[in-house]
């Protein structure tokens, strides 16, 4: 079964507004929350990830909102570009495997 | 380009035809994974390697997949009398010896069997 869920399947937002994504997980064993961007025919590059010991992590425009008691995370996406438009895959991992989600493609519009 | 590279980028195949697919992971990364992605789905984890070992397979890895990882660097992934099902692309990935640590991935094989 999935092991992490994510939402919306896709999204579409305007030139510099806010992406957001959310993904949820029952197995408190994850430690580790990573999310991945994927362009067509590439492999999936990090972006940012988080651990469960701090509730938020900002880089650039990319931000990791992290709740441990409802075993949710959300990737904030400020000031979207058209260049951002791309899958995205929130995963959670508990020693080797990362379990993904099954992805959120984002189009921004100019 | 130090990163994760994987070959060939694309195959395509025959039904019932053996394939292999190679990885070479960065340098000096002890763990090496391979994944499964299918169109609109996000990967999923079919087995990884502390070095030369092979620690945990996936049960999407039937007995008709083999990996190895022979001297603890590059790795190969077999898949003997290949089925339609077996089209997808074929991600490697690659991180530091602790668990958690951050997985680097490859551009992927395509395969396409026919």
């Amino acid at each position: 079964q999935q092991q992490v869920k994510q939402s919306p399947q896709s999204l579409i937002v305007q030139k510099g507004g806010i992406s957001i994504i959310n993904c949820a997980y029952e197995n408190t064993a994850f430690d580790y929350f990573p999310w991945y961007q994927q362009f067509p025919g590439k492999g999936p590059a990090l972006l940012i990830a988080i651990r469960p010991d701090v509730s938020e992590k900002k880089e650039g425009r990319f931000t990791i909102s992290f709740n441990k008691s409802a075993k949710q995370f959300s990737l904030h996406i400020m000031d979207s570009q058209p260049g951002d438009s791309a899958t995205y895959f929130c995963a959670a991992n508990s020693g080797y495997a990362l379990n993904f989600g099954k992805g959120t493609s984002l189009l921004v519009t100019p | 380009d130090t990163g994760v590279s994987q070959d060939p980028r694309h195959k395509i195949t025959k039904r019932g035809q053996n394939v292999t697919f190679r990885c070479d992971p960065i340098s000096e990364h002890n763990r090496l994974y391979w994944y499964r992605q299918t169109l609109g789905q996000g990967p999923e984890f079919l087995t990884y390697f502390q070095n030369e070992a092979q620690l945990e397979k996936s049960r999407l890895l039937s007995d008709r997949f083999s990996a190895e990882r022979p001297k603890g660097s590059f790795s190969t992934l077999e898949i003997q009398r290949t089925e339609q099902g077996d089209s997808a692309m074929y991600l490697c990935a690659s991180s530091l010896n602790h668990a958690g640590e951050t997985q680097y991935f490859g551009p992927g094989t395509r395969l396409l069997v026919l």
